[in-house]
Order: structure tokens, then C-alpha cells, then sequence
């Protein structure tokens, strides 16, 4: 299995550019996340995920949205970019079985974003 | 979630016991105790968890107080490769699995 994988490793973008952090995992798991970390931070909740189309926001959603449309993928997309968007972003997916949720979560490489 | 308290930074000597505390006074009956570790900017790596027994695996032992106010994650031999940034988080059973990351304790190794 490749585990958790995202595209691109790195970006560059200008102020009010739009893109798609891709995230795809081939564990069969139903629940997948996005969080962002800023540099000496740990890392916050974006959005999630527990099922295809089933979403629902986290810790700091503004500025970003999502979809699932497949249990592999979850991408995460940044309509009209800003500086405060520089950080690494990370994708995350696990298993989730109902109300004992308790499994690990497996995290991918991480896409590391400059905003101008 | 509860909330976690931890030390900004330890030091260990490479081959000895690496015991990192944390606090987490307000933790509630349902609510696990999750330890990650993230080296140098890579994704976050899941260590262990437990609920109120003592865990042990390949990579770690947890022990929890009687109490559940506190834990400590223990590497019983440190290496150079274990220095990364450790994450104590403590998390409810059911719903999402949202993980609540502070800004954990920085573990450096010393030869």
C-alpha cells in the first residue's frame, strides 16, 4: 500500500490564485481530514471527512473547501489564495467504525504552500 | 477534548530512557490519551494510546496515573532517530476522529 499520498510537495502561488491540494489513500478508510501547521505550531483542523459525501468543518475552515466523492480521495481546495495561507498542510485518514472511533490516524507527506 | 499540558523541550542521552510527562487534569472518563511524534516536518507518526491501563508496543510504553490526570510516554532507548516533536492528545471515543494537536514537547536525543 502507498498510504497516504498528496500532490504537489510544494507550491507557490500568488495572492488570490485558486488550487487543489490533492490527497488519496489507499487504505479503504472512511474517514480523512486536512490540517494546516504554521511554523513552531502544532498542527489544526481544517476540514473533515467521515465517509464519502460527508463532510464537515474543523478548527480554522475559512478560506478552504472540500469534497469526497470517493472513499480514496479528498481534495482540498483554496478558491482565492492569501498570505495567511502559508503553511504545510497536512492529509490524515483512518479507519472509523461508528461510535468506537478510536483507531490511528495515518498521516500523508505533507504539501508545503508560499502564498505572494 | 480535554486540553494538554507538556514541556516545551527535553533532552536525553542516546541509549537511555526518554520519559515524557504530560498533564491532562481535565480529562474525562470517555477520553483517550493519544501520543504522535513528528520528525522534522514530516507527517505526524502515531505511537500509542491507551485509556487507563498501562500499553506497551514496539515503539513505546504508556503509563497512566491512577487518576488519569497525567501520563508519561516512554522510549526505553532512545536513539538519534527518536528526535522529533512528541504530541500528547487526549481525544473522546466516538463521533470524528479529530485529533487536537498542541504544540507538543521538542525531544532531542544527544549523542
Amino acid at each position: 500500500n502507498a498510504g497516504v499520498t498528496q500532490t504537489p510537495k510544494f507550491q507557490v502561488l500568488k495572492t488570490g490564485q485558486s488550487m487543489t491540494l490533492q490527497c488519496a489513500q489507499d487504505m479503504n478508510h472512511e474517514y480523512m481530514s486536512w490540517y494546516r501547521q504554521d511554523p513552531g505550531m502544532g498542527l489544526r483542523l481544517i476540514h473533515y471527512s467521515v465517509g464519502a459525501g460527508i463532510t464537515d468543518q474543523g478548527e480554522v475552515p475559512n478560506g478552504y473547501n472540500v469534497s469526497r466523492s470517493t472513499t480514496e480521495d479528498f481534495p482540498l481546495r483554496l478558491l482565492s489564495a492569501a498570505p495567511s495561507q502559508t503553511s504545510v498542510y497536512f492529509c490524515a485518514s483512518s479507519y472509523s467504525r461508528g461510535r468506537e472511533a478510536q483507531e490511528t490516524q495515518y498521516f500523508g507527506p505533507g504539501t508545503r504552500l508560499l502564498v505572494l | 477534548d480535554a486540553k494538554t499540558t507538556q514541556p516545551p523541550s527535553m533532552d536525553c542521552a542516546e541509549g537511555r530512557a526518554a520519559n515524557l510527562p504530560c498533564n491532562h487534569s481535565t480529562i474525562s472518563g470517555n477520553e483517550y490519551v493519544y501520543w504522535y511524534r513528528q520528525i522534522h516536518s514530516q507527517g505526524p507518526q502515531y505511537i500509542i494510546h491507551g485509556l487507563k491501563n498501562n500499553e506497551t508496543n514496539e515503539m513505546a510504553s504508556l503509563i497512566i496515573t491512577e487518576d488519569r490526570k497525567s501520563s508519561t510516554l516512554i522510549l526505553p532507548h532512545a536513539t538519534l532517530r527518536d528526535t522529533a516533536v512528541y504530541y500528547c492528545i487526549v481525544r473522546v471515543v466516538g463521533g470524528a476522529n479529530n485529533l487536537f494537536f498542541g504544540t507538543g514537547t521538542r525531544l532531542t536525543v544527544i549523542p
